[in-house]
């Protein structure tokens, strides 16, 4: 199985900070890589997919970047409504697998 | 507007059976993988399985961690996805969502609200 290490598990931020959340993958998943965000008692929402497409309507702050097996989530300026906790996803192989989450808070 | 609701959640015994639905509409639901991800209470999110399109064949896929003991089916006249779960365990406890695998990364761009699971005595 493809196992997917984020970092940092926890992260504390202020409105108007850019923050960067990584994900490291345990073998090569070229860009079979997405995002997701989630809100506490909501499902998950699609941010960005292979790798670095934005999914359509999400703001443009968000953005996503791949280099070999590591993989980064960029918010370039905090808003209220973006702290939550987010998931990296591979669909390189079955199983399909997330990683652990990123709870991000505000300080 | 695309659309995916769960039911058929509820409390169950350990060994007992109990099988989800999910009904799409908004979109053609057989072009479409489906897939189900659970997420127990306070945890992260756990891919369950997929059913792949008409195109491949309706074929499936299973965490192992569930495999033998869950079976993903779907009935595309009624654009309805389902996820049988036989021998439930304490450990299956979570919300079950069902989610929509979209373009050619079959990333999971639509999900339902959930649908919450108990397995309990």
């Amino acid at each position: 199985d493809i196992q997917l290490t984020q970092s940092p598990s926890f992260l504390s931020a202020s409105v108007g900070d850019r923050v960067t959340i990584t994900c490291r993958a345990s073998q090569g998943i070229s860009s079979y890589l997405a995002w997701y965000q989630q809100k506490p008692g909501k499902a998950p929402k699609l941010l960005i997919y292979a790798a670095s497409t934005l999914q359509s309507g999400v703001p443009s702050r968000f953005s996503g970047s791949a280099s070999g097996t590591e993989f980064t989530l960029t918010i370039s300026s905090l808003q209220p409504e973006d702290f939550a906790t987010y998931y990296c996803q591979q669909l390189s192989s079955y199983p399909i697998t997330f990683g652990q989450g990123t709870r991000l808070e505000i300080k | 507007e695309v659309q995916l609701v769960e039911s058929g959640g509820g409390l169950v015994q350990p060994g007992g059976s109990l099988r989800l639905s999910c009904a799409a509409s908004g979109f053609t639901f057989s072009d479409h993988y489906m897939d189900w991800v659970r997420q127990a209470p306070g945890k992260g999110l756990e891919w369950v399985g997929r059913s792949r399109n008409k195109a491949n064949s309706y074929t499936t896929e299973y965490a192992a961690s569930v495999k033998g003991r869950f079976t993903i089916s779907r009935d595309d006249s009624k654009n309805s996805l389902y996820l049988q779960m036989n021998s439930l365990k304490t450990e299956d406890t979570a919300v079950y969502y069902c989610a929509r695998g979209g373009g050619d990364y079959r990333h999971f761009d639509c999900w339902g609200r959930g649908t919450l699971v108990t397995v309990s005595s």
